[in-house]
């Protein structure tokens, strides 16, 4: 079964740092885009950057560059998405999701569960 | 930076109704447009890419249609399942891949 695997829950206090993770199994990982959506509570969902895993190239939106960062890495079928310094507004649900047609430019056919990121003081 | 709108906002229906959500793109992004069902507290599911595929294991009553800037998405015979908040996203040429800001479809 082609699947994706996020990362469980974290809270968090502002000025802390975060990696998430996805993890992706059932297909040849290396091979296909996977992109990270942001979803803030009660709201809509947010494109945010792409990350190719077997070359690691990325594209970002301009609303998220500079504030995080993905990654991966192939050997263990996994992407990340990372803060350095959370803010209370990056309180939001999560998403990994694999592109569909290996183009980078494409929907997203498999998605992660999610993982719920909290920032409170 | 592509806008992508759609409308309605909420739409309440009857199961048995024929539905048709639109959404409209800022500028042309060919037909590389994708449509996401949203059911409440779970991960997004493809419904249709390039405007009019079928994504894998999605029943033949949820068609899409358009190109260029105008698109819908059409339910037929709804079913009381298909509560949930629909997405349209665009991938045309370069990020970010923008979403709408989704349709929520309550069921009568």
């Amino acid at each position: 079964e082609v699947q994706l695997v996020n990362s469980g829950a974290e809270v968090k206090k502002p000025g802390e740092s975060l990696k998430i993770s996805c993890k992706g199994s059932g297909y040849s990982f290396a091979d296909y885009w996977i992109g990270w959506v942001r979803q803030m509570p009660g709201k809509g969902l947010e494109w945010m950057a792409i990350i190719y895993p077997a070359n690691s190239n990325t594209r970002y939106s301009p609303s998220f560059q500079g504030q995080v960062t993905i990654s991966a890495d192939k050997s263990i079928n996994t992407a990340f998405l990372q803060w350095s310094s959370l803010k209370a507004s990056d309180t939001a649900m999560y998403y990994c999701a694999r592109g569909l047609e290996r183009r980078g430019d494409e929907a997203f056919d498999i998605w992660g569960q999610g993982t719920m990121v909290t920032v409170s003081s | 930076e592509i806008v992508m709108t759609q409308s309605p906002a909420t739409l309440s229906v009857s199961p048995g109704e024929r539905v048709t959500l639109s959404c409209r793109a800022s500028q042309s992004v060919s037909s590389n447009i994708a449509w996401y069902q949203q059911k409440p507290g779970q991960a997004p599911r493809l419904l249709i890419y390039g405007a009019s595929t079928r994504a894998t294991a999605i029943p033949a009553r949820f068609s899409g249609s358009g190109s260029g800037t105008e698109f819908t998405l059409t339910i037929n015979s709804l079913q009381s399942e298909d509560l949930a908040v629909y997405y349209c996203q665009q991938y045309n040429n370069r990020p970010p891949y923008s979403f709408g800001q989704g349709t929520k479809l309550e069921i009568k």
